[in-house]
């Protein structure tokens, strides 16, 4: 696609359920990164994938987080048992060459957990 | 791990100029900068490699120290549409991931 395409781009989910985020990235995209920013706040690092390498988990706040990468292109950030700190807009970027060319995001997941 | 922004916050009014530091604790490869807009998603400004470059993008230029691990942002004559939040995001290698700074919001004013 043209663009960095996140869904859905609002979600209220009760606390204790477990919730889905799915990113698709720009085609041909090999680095794929997952992002969190919570209200007024910075951007937290997540995950990050690049091609058939083993993901970077290490900015997953907890083993409730997973995500995975089918295929090398679609990804879906997994939360279980959502806690009300986990309510946040969850960012999805993409790049072609991650160190030469810049990060496209997508318009991100904005989660609510009551 | 996380680089330092300064100032946190600024205020210009319009046609003023601002400068937006960056600095790091680890030697780096490349700075990004983004530029985000309230309720919107970051948008990638420009990218600096290491090698002392200073690239211009519109009236908004950028220089990288990898010396010093620091970062500018220079926003010249300022218009409406810079408002925004500026986050600078520094890489220590040609792969991996962005740790971004918590950001500077900057309004500019008529």
């Amino acid at each position: 696609g043209a663009g960095v395409s996140q869904s859905p781009s609002n979600k209220v989910t009760e606390k204790g359920k477990d919730v889905e985020l799915r990113c698709d990235p720009i085609s041909g995209h090999t680095a794929l990164y997952w992002y969190r920013q919570s209200l007024g706040q910075g951007l937290e690092f997540l995950i990050y994938f690049q091609g058939n390498s083993a993901p970077d988990k290490s900015g997953l706040p907890s083993d409730r987080f997973s995500a995975e990468r089918t295929g090398g292109s679609v990804s879906t950030l997994t939360i279980q048992r959502t806690q009300q700190e986990d309510s946040a807009v969850y960012l999805c970027a993409s790049s072609l060459r991650p160190g030469v060319y810049g990060y496209t995001f997508g318009s991100g997941t904005r989660l609510t957990v009551v | 791990q996380q680089p330092v922004q300064s100032p946190q916050a600024v205020i210009l009014r319009e046609g003023e100029d601002a400068v937006i530091n960056c600095s790091s604790s680890k030697a780096l490869y490349s700075v990004h900068w983004y530029r985000q807009k309230h309720g919107e998603a970051p948008v990638f400004l420009m990218i600096l490699l290491k090698g002392g470059e200073q690239k211009g993008h519109e009236k908004i230029s950028a220089s990288f120290n990898e010396k010093k691990q620091q970062s500018s942002l220079y926003l010249t004559a300022s218009q409406l549409s810079y408002s925004g939040t500026y986050f600078c995001g520094p890489s220590v290698g040609s792969q991996g991931n962005l740790i971004f700074g918590k950001g500077t919001k900057l309004s500019v004013k008529p």
